[in-house]
């Protein structure tokens, strides 16, 4: 079984200020993705970005990066420039290739972004 | 429709009874995901359909729950008898195909409230 650890319950940092997130996990799987979704207030989950394990290179999307460790099982989420939109349930998640077992989800953290 | 649609947004409902709930999943989407969402459990992972077809349903919390999907599209999830520990949201989530194309498409859940 697999198991995602995001030890940071809550996060508050001042508008347009770099903020990172952990998370690690564990598996004896080889073959896996990675994941970040934002959930707001609405409720719905929103992918944030992911990694396929098999790639060495961090995913980046905008402000948005990751530093993907695959030898410490670690894979944080860095956002450049944070605003007040960026308020949110941040969910690390992991998958197993083909799908079948769905998403395993960290607590979360909560981050808040300060004006 | 443009995104995973999911009704109903809300349900209360007494202790005993019956409920059902739907998920109208992006069209094209092969894959389809329910989770739940709950204070104590975190988000978990309950049953996956490729296609019509689930494979494995050992991850639904008990007898009173099922699941099923027909026409490739819609999937309905019903609770019998329902207890006040199901009191959750529920999440569905659809994908293209599940191993060629990862990224998953949430609904805004149902919040399933038993009084």
């Amino acid at each position: 079984a697999q198991t995602v650890t995001q030890s940071q319950p809550e996060m508050s940092v001042q508008e347009a200020e770099t903020v990172t997130l952990s998370c690690t996990y564990d598996t004896s799987e080889s073959n896996y993705y990675l994941f970040w979704y934002k959930q707001p207030p609405s409720r719905q989950m929103i992918l944030v970005i992911r990694q396929e394990a098999y790639k060495q290179q961090n995913a980046t999307e905008n402000r948005f990066s990751v530093n993907f460790q695959k030898a410490a099982k670690s894979f944080s989420l860095k956002i450049s420039d944070s605003q007040l939109g960026d308020t949110a349930m941040y969910f690390c998640a992991f998958m197993i290739r083909g799908g079948a077992d769905g998403l395993t989800f960290g607590k979360g953290t909560h981050l808040i972004i300060q004006p | 429709g443009a995104g995973v649609s999911q009704s109903p947004s809300n349900k209360v409902t007494e202790k005993g009874k019956d409920v059902e709930l739907r998920c109208d999943p992006i069209s094209g989407h092969t894959a389809l995901y329910w989770y739940r969402q709950s204070l104590g459990q975190g988000l978990e992972f309950l049953i996956y359909f490729q296609g019509n077809s689930a494979p494995d349903k050992s991850g639904l919390p008990s007898d009173r729950f099922s699941a099923e999907r027909t026409g490739g599209s819609v999937s309905t999830l019903t609770i019998q008898r329902t207890q006040q520990e199901d009191s959750a949201v529920y999440l569905c989530a659809s994908s293209l195909d599940s191993g060629k194309n990862t990224e998953a498409f949430f609904g805004q859940g149902t919040r399933l409230t038993v009084v």
